[in-house]
């Protein structure tokens, strides 16, 4: 099946840092999903991005979808601590978004 | 409005024995898919509910298998439990038609000794 490599695995960093994390794969893709997953929680849809070069914006996050559309980064301003979580990204296959395929995730922690 | 809500929480099995998960959507979805998050791992598809059929599958066995009730509610099972079921199990209710997210439910962890 596709796969989607996340990077990094991890980030260490302070309050108030900017945060990028992307996203590549060896295949095209029509949508692409960012997801923060808090400990204990299910993960929550932060970002849906679905033509190559959209770039959108949530608050202080920023997605893009890139021009090959292999490949897409999420970008965090401006850090809090609750911040802190996992963060995936996924595409959507099939007719919905019911099926959904996830990266490894990046692991974000944000010190005070 | 609630949202998607899975039961129970936590479970412990022995291996070989059989479980029952279960979820209820968001109101107003009917689709309902199942994941299995593993430690460290994003979460992979199991299978998709769609009318009360399963209308997708990914790459789990037959030892996994569901059901989806006329209220759109839904159940997984998996019988003969092995160690690496151990997880947390997530449900995620969508809109069929159109393009909606996926809303997930908190997830069961399941621990198998």
């Amino acid at each position: 099946g596709q796969q989607l490599n996340q990077s990094p695995q991890s980030m260490f960093i302070q309050e108030g840092e900017d945060v990028s994390m992307n996203c590549t794969s060896s295949s095209i893709f029509n949508t692409w999903l960012w997801y923060k997953q808090d400990p204990g929680e299910g993960p929550v849809l932060l970002i849906a991005l679905y033509k190559a070069g959209e770039l959108t914006s949530n608050g202080r996050l920023t997605a893009q979808f890139g021009i090959t559309r292999k490949d897409s980064f999420l970008n965090i301003s401006a850090s809090i601590p609750s911040d802190v979580g996992i963060y995936f990204c996924a595409y959507a296959g099939g007719t919905s978004y019911g099926k959904l395929t996830f990266g490894q995730g990046t692991i974000l922690t944000v010190h005070p | 409005d609630a949202g998607v809500t899975q039961s129970p929480t936590h479970l412990i099995k022995t291996r070989g024995q059989q479980v029952t998960l279960r979820c209820s959507p968001k109101s107003g979805h009917d689709t309902v898919s199942w994941y299995q998050q593993a430690l460290g791992q994003g979460p992979q598809f199991i299978f998709q509910y769609y009318e009360e059929e399963e209308r997708q599958r990914g790459n789990f066995p037959d030892r996994f298998s569901g059901h989806q009730f006329p209220n759109y509610s839904s159940e997984l099972n998996v019988n003969a439990l092995w160690l690496g079921d151990s997880a947390l199990y997530l449900c995620a209710s969508s809109f069929d038609e159109g393009s909606t997210e996926a809303f997930f439910g908190q997830g069961t962890r399941l621990t198998v000794v």
